[in-house]
């Protein structure tokens, strides 16, 4: 158990909904990223949020957004779904955003979109 | 942009020895991860490399080559346990603080 919580573990949806995934931190960690996982793309980093601000943006569509609260917890909104969106969406924490920092994984929301 | 690339597959037997190979190429490198993924299931941190040689933990030793962009996992012992998909990632000097890069990750099989 890396300490990071991810809600909901599973999620169905239909095609033009929209969605919220949440994660918690490890405790102490200010810096959360948020991956996709899909069998044709591996793991491709979305976003990053440290201490409430977005740091990096990677392969998010604009379709998708993020935001970290002052409890630190963080969320990903996604909306107008597409097939395509069906993946594992993973939260990493880490304590802050240093070089050397490692990241520690939640275990995901399994997302399906019919 | 970044480029790392490790065998898709990698099939070997219990209490054997396998060393999962990674290349990468980037821009200004900044450190090597080696994550351990079960299938469905969250990756788990192995290792971290940041200068030339060998990292040991227990069964598990990740070495680092800068000058030629690469780095090794090296299983010992294998267990059925282990089978699982290996992914490499790099971290790139002058990218936003923390951002990873990986690898498609190897799927290792071990047989009884």
């Amino acid at each position: 158990d890396s300490g990071v919580t991810q809600t909901p573990k599973h999620l169905i949806t239909a095609t033009g909904q929209r969605v919220t995934l949440r994660c918690s931190p490890r405790s102490g960690d200010l810096s959360v990223y948020w991956y996709q996982q899909s069998l044709d793309q591996g793991l491709q980093f979305l976003i990053q949020y440290y201490n409430g601000e977005e740091r990096a943006k990677g392969n998010i569509l604009e379709r998708f957004s993020a935001q970290q609260f002052p409890d630190l917890h963080s969320e990903l909104n996604l909306s107008s779904l597409e097939l395509g969106d069906s993946a594992l969406y993973f939260c990493a924490s880490s304590v802050a955003a240093s070089y050397q920092e490692t990241q520690y994984f939640g275990p995901g929301t399994r997302l399906l979109v019919l | 942009g970044q480029n790392i690339d490790q065998p898709t597959e990698m099939t070997a037997t219990e209490g054997a020895i396998v060393q999962i190979n990674c290349t990468y190429q980037t821009s200004g490198f900044n450190g090597l991860f080696w994550y351990q993924q079960h299938a469905g299931e969250a990756p788990t941190f192995l290792s971290y490399n940041v200068l030339d040689g060998l990292e040991e933990k227990g069964r598990f030793s990740s070495f680092l080559s800068r000058s030629k962009g690469y780095s090794y996992l090296l299983l010992k012992e294998l267990q059925m346990k282990d089978s699982a998909s290996y992914l490499c990632a790099v971290r790139e000097r002058g990218s936003t603080l923390g951002r990873l890069y990986f690898g498609r990750g190897t799927q290792l099989t071990v047989w009884p």
